[in-house]
């Protein structure tokens, strides 16, 4: 168990719908990472928060957004969905800002685009 | 932008045969981390290298990072049933973010 945790473990949607995905980080993380890992493309960087503010940015699609709340944990919102966006969708969090800084995953989010 | 390649995709060997799994980059790295990801798991951080030339081992694991920082290696020595999972290299360079390999699976037969 890393210590972080990702709500929901399944999620099962249709096409053009909206979801959010939540993550919270180890205790005293301050920075978090959400990554896409599908069957094709692999594991996949779409964007970090250090702190409540957005510090990196990978391939995320502008359908996709992010944000961090004051209490540390981390929503990714994917709207407008296709079935291309199917994947698990894994948050990650670390101490520190920088990507020297090891990276703890959750479970991870399976969503299903119907 | 910085790509990373690893090599081989897929790898099936007897328990008890070596390992060994590779990673290139376009691009001069800072630095390179590996990730283990166990079948309906997550990824799980192994090692980080940064200095040119380092090695690292991790009992039975050996990790190396080349001379010229672009390119490095895992290396497991008598693979057991345990070792079974991907393997993720991970690179920065320039960028900030890490861009991880497509990961190299692992299957031990036993």
């Amino acid at each position: 168990d890393s210590g972080v945790t990702q709500t929901p473990k399944h999620l099962i949607t249709a096409t053009g719908q909206r979801v959010t995905l939540r993550c919270s980080p180890r205790s005293g993380d301050l920075s978090v990472y959400w990554y896409q890992q599908s069957l094709d493309q692999g594991l996949q960087f779409l964007i970090q928060y250090y702190n409540g503010e957005e510090r990196a940015k990978g391939n995320i699609l502008e359908r996709f957004s992010a944000q961090q709340f004051p209490d540390l944990h981390s929503e990714l919102n994917l709207s407008s969905l296709e079935l291309g966006d199917s994947a698990l969708y894994f948050c990650a969090s670390s101490v520190v800002a920088e990507f020297t800084d090891t990276q703890y995953f959750g479970p991870g989010t399976r969503l299903t685009v119907l | 932008g910085q790509q990373v390649m690893q090599i081989p995709q897929y790898q099936h060997v007897q328990e008890g045969e070596d390992f060994t799994t590779y990673c290139n980059s376009s691009t001069t790295l800072s630095n390179i981390q590996w990730y283990k990801q166990r079948p309906g798991g997550h990824p799980v951080f192994l090692i980080q290298l940064v200095k040119s030339g380092e090695v690292k081992k991790q009992k039975r694991l050996t990790f190396q990072f080349g001379e010229a920082k672009k390119n490095s290696s895992l290396h497991i020595t008598a693979t057991q049933t345990t070792d079974v999972g991907t393997y993720f290299c991970a690179g920065r360079g320039s960028a900030r973010q890490l861009t991880f390999g497509s990961g190299t699976q692992l299957t031990v037969l036993p």
